[in-house]
């Protein structure tokens, strides 16, 4: 079957890293982004990768494997106001335009 | 900047009785999508559309139709408001890649 996987919860130290961890399962990947949504808010696109590898955003880094299902998003150097949830989306390529999200993982960083 | 409107923001319904959402974007984007998100969750497909005057069932379209008049415009139509269906509903749009969100309508049904 198809789906997206996200741990619920995420807990850090300002000034350190996170990493956010999605797993997916799809007839025919097409593609997987991440958003950010702070609370009362709506989310905001973040990055977008469909190739093997880590790609280097500055603040946000995004890694990808395609044989294993696997991505995560890594936050470096980060700030209070990095707190938030952060949704994982898979784009489907059998169901045109089709576009699953994960539960999301709500971080939390502490001083 | 790409611009999804959602109106109402706002919207008490009574159960049983109708209620229609609205979307609107400016930027001709081919794909536009209803999640819906209830508190503490993740945002789940109602239907999506990627041409005009057809749209497609997502993960939980039971008790929702959905249309597609124009490039532009996206509704979510519930002909029989249930309780069930109250929560935080997203429009957005998206021409590939990177998928711009409306702000979102708060539906509390009583």
């Amino acid at each position: 079957g198809q789906g997206v996987e996200q741990p619920a919860k995420l807990m850090s130290v300002e000034g350190t890293f996170a990493r956010v961890n999605c797993t997916y399962s799809t007839s025919g990947f097409n593609g997987l982004s991440w958003y950010q949504q702070r609370e009362g808010q709506a989310p905001v696109f973040l990055s977008y990768v469909v190739l093997d590898g880590l790609k280097d955003s500055g603040h946000f880094s995004t890694f990808l494997s395609r044989s294993n299902g696997y991505s995560y998003l890594l936050l470096t150097e980060l700030q209070i106001k990095d707190s938030a949830s952060y949704l994982c989306a898979v784009r489907d390529r059998y169901n045109q335009g089709k576009l699953i999200f994960g539960q999301g993982t709500k971080l939390s960083i502490k001083p | 900047e790409a611009a999804v409107t959602q109106s109402p923001r706002s919207k008490v319904a009574v159960t049983g009785g109708k209620v229609t959402l609205s979307c609107h974007q400016t930027n001709n984007h081919d794909y536009m999508y209803w999640y819906r998100q209830d508190t503490g969750h993740g945002l789940r497909l109602i239907h999506y559309s990627y041409v005009a005057d057809s749209t497609e069932k997502g993960d939980i379209p039971d008790g929702y139709k959905a249309s597609r008049p124009s490039q532009e415009n996206f509704s979510l139509i519930l002909e029989l408001a249930s309780l069930s269906q109250t929560a935080v509903y997203f429009c957005a749009s998206s021409p590939g890649q990177e998928v711009f969100f409306g702000k979102g309508t708060r539906l509390t049904v009583v």
